[in-house]
């Protein structure tokens, strides 16, 4: 059973360009949840998000950042015209269901770079 | 507000010797707590996690955790240590009836031969 998936492992964007991160969950979950990891920091919630629903989106910052998480195909976490603050470590983790006993897996993450 | 703080950034220690990882929390309710490993470069993996029941939770890799209520306290324990653990601890409380995770700093260990 393969863990849960991002891609790119790395990207670099220039400044005012658009990054899109990529999570496929593993195999049998339904719910996906996005973290933000800057440098020397702890992870920080962004958005949590059911097939097709946004559930909570408190972390998310009100402007260029977007995710989804389509009936097909991967969770996406979109972040507009970047600047360098949004360097960091992007995490998606998953789990079977919304519960809260549930343990969420996490991908290897995707390292945003902008120049 | 609920937050995890994890007072120690940087332990080190020497291989064979134990190893304490402190972690504090606030959070009104229950907590759900929670220990992740990060080697340099991956993501997180769970070493064990506290919901109800004996205090006292045994994870993978020999560490353990106690949940003390009357502390705010979920230290990480290790009997010995192995070179193999050098690596970033990040303690965690979930809030919300899914788990919404709120992570502390993080704690550095460095293993000395």
């Amino acid at each position: 059973n393969a863990g849960v998936m991002q891609n790119p492992r790395h990207l670099v964007r220039r400044r005012g360009q658009e990054a899109r991160l990529r999570c496929s969950p593993m195999k049998g979950h339904s719910h996906v949840y996005w973290y933000r990891q800057l440098p020397e920091e702890g992870l920080k919630f962004m958005v949590y998000l059911q097939k097709e629903n946004i559930i909570d989106e408190s972390g998310m910052p009100k402007e260029r950042f977007s995710a989804e998480f389509p009936k097909e195909g991967p969770s996406i976490l979109r972040i507009q015209q970047v600047v360098r603050g949004d360097s960091a470590a992007y995490f998606c983790a998953s789990s079977p269901e919304q519960s809260s006993t549930d343990t969420q897996y996490f991908g290897p993450g995707t390292r945003l770079t902008v120049l | 507000a609920q937050s995890v703080t994890q007072p120690d950034i940087h332990i080190t220690v020497s291989e064979g010797a134990s190893l304490e990882l402190r972690c504090n929390y606030s959070y009104g309710a229950t907590p759900y707590l929670f220990w992740y490993v990060q080697s340099p470069g991956q993501g997180l993996q769970l070493l064990l996690k506290y919901f109800s029941g004996d205090t006292l939770v045994q994870g993978i890799k020999g560490f353990e955790a106690e949940f003390k209520r009357s502390q705010s306290s979920f230290n990480l324990r290790k009997p010995s240590v192995h070179w193999s653990d050098a690596a970033e601890y990040f303690c965690a409380v979930g809030i919300g009836g899914y788990n919404k995770l709120i992570f502390g700093a993080g704690t550095r260990l460095a293993v000395h031969p």
